[in-house]
């Protein structure tokens, strides 16, 4: 079955930048989606169709695409920016993956 | 303000039936598709099932036999009918609006165990 690949964990200060990556074969024909979850709570969508942002989610949050590599980049990272990510696209039979999942640390 | 407010059993013993409902508040109900989503503790979501206005339904390969999702459009509400359920299907199960090829609203969560 289709897979979508994400490291399991990526730490970075305060003000940093946090880069999280999601590989899988069918990106370059099919849209990506990222997820913020807090523990205990619902997940949150914080990019569409790879790079765009939906309303309210603050600007320092960005996708990027490149081939089967797909990249959530968190600029100048808050505390509050501490989640789970979670990549999410479709595969040729029109059902949706989630990715393996990220744990973003703020030091 | 678009909500979605999920509703059903949490505890099932094995084989029984797992029945969740998910009612829609505000916004539209026949421009989407709506779908069941669900994370065991500790691990990656899994898309379970989708359905659209009319009807159409997408299902999970792996699930596809035990699984049904249903609507009725008057109430505003869709939900999920898994049979035969093991230890394997403990999870929290969402509701989720689909949107574009992504989910942009999410129900609050049902925690449902399988436990003899």
């Amino acid at each position: 079955s289709y897979e979508l690949t994400q490291p399991p964990s990526v730490s970075v200060s305060p003000g940093q930048t946090a880069r999280i990556t999601c590989s899988g074969d069918a990106l370059p024909q099919q849209y990506a989606y990222w997820y913020q979850q807090k523990p205990g709570q619902a997940p949150v969508l914080v990019i569409y169709k790879d790079t765009e942002r939906p309303s309210g989610i603050p600007e320092r949050f960005s996708g990027s695409s490149s081939g089967t590599t797909v990249t959530l980049t968190i600029s100048a990272v808050q505390a509050e920016d501490e989640a789970d990510y979670f990549c999410q696209s479709a595969d040729s039979s029109d059902t949706y993956v989630f990715g393996t999942g990220t744990k973003v640390t703020v030091l | 303000q678009v909500q979605l407010q999920q509703g059903g059993a949490g505890l099932l013993k094995p084989s029984e039936t797992l029945s969740l409902t998910c009612v829609v508040y505000g916004g539209s109900f026949s421009d989407f598709y709506w779908n069941w989503i669900r994370q065991p503790p500790g691990k990656e979501l899994e898309w379970i099932a989708e359905i659209n206005h009319s009807g159409r339904s997408n299902y999970k390969t792996s699930l596809k036999s035990r699984v049904t999702i249903s609507k009725d459009t008057s109430k505003r509400q869709f939900s999920l009918r898994l049979t035969s359920v093991t230890a394997a299907d403990t999870a929290v199960y969402y509701c989720a609006r689909g949107h574009d090829g992504g989910f942009d609203m999410w129900g609050q969560g049902t925690m449902v165990t399988v436990s003899s």
